[in-house]
């Protein structure tokens, strides 16, 4: 079956402008995640969705930052005035309710100039 | 804050070679899983350990669970290119979310 997509692959922005990420997770998976990972680093957590509960968005690191889910589907990682610092690899996860596993995207490689 | 510590944090071995990658908490972890990265790509999981003292063994490559739960290390035996990656240990503390560790980015060359 088909794995996490996300899209685009690659995206290039002017400091300033809005960006909005997409994730597909798997088919039937509850949980959703967003991570963010900078160059040659580990993953650091920014918000997670879990069937219809409120999503916990405590790693967010600014209100620049948000993101929706549309029930237990597509999700929408969106960035408003985005910085240098916002530039990394945006990797979207989803996973089994009640298991731990997460299955990756090949995320989104975002450049802000 | 970063809860769970990977050493080395880079690492380049000739192929053949033995190689051990730690990852070190104060934290007691319910499971600890250890994904492996490649470039491009989004991480995949190797292998999850839920018992302390647990070993695993997937072929070349050896997890343990230390007795406390605290940490865990990844033996690889030797080393081949298609090893080359990034290692991340990533632990879980009985939520859905997991607490990823800091890296370790080895290098196989031939």
């Amino acid at each position: 079956g088909a794995g996490v997509s996300q899209s685009p692959s690659n995206k290039v922005t002017e400091k300033g402008k809005d960006v909005e990420l997409r994730c597909d997770p798997i088919s039937g998976h509850t949980a959703l995640y967003w991570y963010r990972q900078r160059l040659g680093q580990g993953l650091e957590f920014l918000i997670y969705f879990q069937g219809n509960s409120a999503p916990d968005k405590s790693g967010l690191p600014s209100d620049r930052f948000s993101a929706e889910r549309t029930g237990e589907s597509v999700s929408t990682l969106t960035i408003q005035r985005t910085q240098q610092e916002d530039s990394a690899v945006y990797l979207c996860a989803s996973s089994l309710y009640g298991t731990v596993t997460q299955y990756f995207g090949p995320g989104t490689r975002l450049t802000v100039l | 804050t970063q809860l769970l510590e990977q050493s080395p944090q880079f690492l380049s071995i000739q192929e053949g070679e033995n190689l051990t990658v730690y990852c070190n908490s104060s934290s007691v972890f319910s499971s600890l899983q250890w994904y492996r990265q490649e470039p491009g790509e989004g991480p995949v999981l190797l292998v999850t350990v839920v018992t302390g003292g647990e070993v695993k063994k997937l072929k070349r490559l050896t997890f343990q669970f230390g007795d406390a739960r605290k940490d865990s290390s990844l033996h690889i035996t030797a080393a081949q290119p298609g090893d080359t990656g990034l290692y991340l240990c990533a632990g879980e503390k009985n939520t859905d979310k997991l607490i990823f560790g800091t890296g370790t980015r080895l290098q196989v060359f031939p």
